[in-house]
C-alpha cells in the first residue's frame, strides 16, 4: 500500500518570504515521489520529481524539494515566494512496484503582496 | 505539441444515466490513466491503459469501465450515475517505459450529477 499525507491545509507566505509546503509518504518498496500545482479551474501542472540519485531535486518556477528517506518526507520548497505561486499544491507517490499514483489531500497556498 | 486533451469540459448528467469521457495523450505518449478528484479532495486513481489493456485498477465499482484505442485515446464510462459521482475527472498520460515516469494531465472533464 502507499500513501501521502500533507500536514497542512493552508500556507500563508508574505510575497518574498521562503516558502514551504510539508508531504511525508508511506510505501513498501521504492518511492517515486511528484509535486503537482493546480490553478483553479485547471488540470495539475508537473513541478518535479525524485526517483533516484541527488536528494535535493529542482523543478519548475524556482521549486525544489529535498528527498528525505530517514524521515519520509518530500518537502517542497520556494526560496522567495511571489503572488502567482497562489494555488493547490499536490504530493504524489508512486510505488516502484505499481503503477498507479497516489495523491495527498493538498495544500493552499496563499501568497500575499 | 498538444498536451493531453480532455472532452468535454464541462457535463450534467442525472442519476441513473450513462457518461462517456474521452482522452488524448500527449504526443508520443502510450499510458493513459484516470483519476477521479472529488471537491476538495486529491485525485484518487481510477484505472491505467496500456496496450489497449487495463493494467491496474483502483478501489472503483465496476460502474466505471474503460477502454484504451490503437492510437492511444482513451475512454471513461461510467454507469448509473450516482450524485456523488459528480467530481473532476482528470486523464493523465505518460511514456510507458520506467525511465519516464511523469504523468502529464488533462485540464480535465467536470461531472455534475442532479
Amino acid at each position: 500500500a502507499q500513501s501521502v499525507a500533507q500536514p497542512e491545509d493552508q500556507v500563508n507566505v508574505a510575497e518574498g518570504n521562503p516558502l514551504t509546503v510539508k508531504c511525508t509518504y508511506s510505501v513498501s518498496g521504492n518511492p517515486y515521489l511528484f509535486w503537482y500545482v493546480q490553478y483553479p479551474n485547471r488540470g495539475l501542472q508537473f513541478l518535479l520529481k525524485y526517483i533516484t540519485g541527488d536528494n535535493l531535486v529542482k523543478g519548475s518556477y524556482g521549486f525544489e524539494a529535498e528527498f528525505n528517506k530517514s524521515q519520509t518526507s518530500f518537502h517542497l520548497k520556494k526560496p522567495s515566494a511571489l503572488v502567482s505561486d497562489s494555488a493547490l499544491y499536490f504530493c504524489a507517490v508512486r510505488d516502484s512496484n505499481d503503477y498507479k499514483l497516489s495523491f495527498g489531500a493538498g495544500t493552499t497556498v496563499t501568497v500575499r503582496a | 505539441d498538444a498536451g493531453v486533451t480532455q472532452s468535454p469540459t464541462h457535463l450534467i448528467k442525472t442519476r441513473g444515466q450513462q457518461v462517456t469521457l474521452r482522452c488524448s495523450p500527449k504526443s508520443g505518449h502510450d499510458t493513459v490513466s484516470w483519476y477521479q478528484q472529488a471537491l476538495g479532495q486529491g485525485p484518487q486513481f481510477i484505472f491505467q491503459y496500456y496496450e489497449e489493456e487495463e493494467r491496474q485498477r483502483g478501489n472503483f465499482p465496476d460502474r466505471f469501465s474503460g477502454h484504451q484505442f490503437p492510437n492511444y485515446s482513451s475512454e471513461l464510462n461510467v454507469n448509473a450515475l450516482l450524485l456523488g459521482d459528480s467530481a473532476l475527472y482528470l486523464c493523465a498520460s505518460r511514456e510507458g517505459g520506467l525511465a519516464k515516469n511523469i504523468q502529464y494531465f488533462g485540464a480535465g472533464t467536470r461531472l455534475s450529477v442532479l
